[in-house]
């Protein structure tokens, strides 16, 4: 079954130190992967998409992806947290569901928190 | 450029009454995709309209219903509400389908509370 995976519910950082939120996936074929961001009380925030090409993807904010086809990871990364970076993330992967349609399937989340 | 606009942004209902929300997506997008928020759950697709065509449905029961409008300006409406049904519920809108590569741009929600 197609799948995406963000093992971590809540993540702690110091501000000014690096940040890391993970993401795994399961599916068949190339994924297209995507991190949206979610502040108190707002919809969803696209950041990047990894689609084909570099597997460094940078995104808004100062944030970037590292796609990793043999661990099936896409995780992302900040070199410097900031206090304004406190927010929900998701990860989503596009893949095919049960149907034989493409979908877009979203990772239960991680919190973030940037500790001043 | 206009986002995503959800109304009402709030709303209260008792079980057994229907809701409808609406969604006005970004001027040029054709494609509106709804999803339901909780804590237990997280995001869960209910469904997607491209071009006045429902073209993709998630798993929830027929007391969830939508449309699109030829401005594409689309609505969801729920009948016999539950206290399950407590959620926020986002929009999302982009130009092409969400099976493309393109990113989705979300609206800020209804928060519905079923009491």
């Amino acid at each position: 079954a197609q799948s995406v995976a963000q093992p971590e519910d809540q993540v702690n950082v110091a501000e000014g130190n690096p940040l890391t939120v993970k993401c795994t996936y399961s599916v068949s074929g190339n994924p297209y992967l995507f991190w949206y961001v979610q502040y108190p009380n707002r919809g969803l925030q696209f950041l990047l998409k990894y689609i084909t090409g570099d597997n460094l993807v940078k995104g808004s904010y100062g944030f970037e992806a590292e796609f990793n086809k043999s661990q099936t990871s896409f995780h992302l990364k900040k070199p410097s947290a900031l206090v304004s970076d406190s927010a929900l993330y998701f990860c989503a992967v596009r893949a095919l569901d049960q149907t034989g349609a493409n979908n877009l399937f979203f990772g239960t989340g991680t919190r973030l928190t940037v500790i001043p | 450029k206009a986002g995503v606009t959800q109304t009402p942004r709030y709303l209260i209902k008792t079980r057994g009454q229907q809701v409808t929300l609406s969604c006005s997506p970004i001027s040029g997008h054709r494609s509106v995709s709804w999803y339901q928020q909780t804590p237990g759950q997280g995001l869960q697709f209910l469904f997607e309209y491209f071009s006045e065509t429902q073209r993709n449905k998630g798993n929830f029961p027929g007391r969830f219903s939508g449309r699109q409008f030829s401005n594409s300006r689309s609505e969801m409406n729920v009948s016999t509400l539950e206290l399950g049904d407590s959620a926020l519920y986002l929009c999302a809108s982009s130009r092409e389908p969400r099976d493309s590569n393109q990113p989705q741009h979300f609206g800020d929600g209804t928060r519905l509370s079923i009491l």
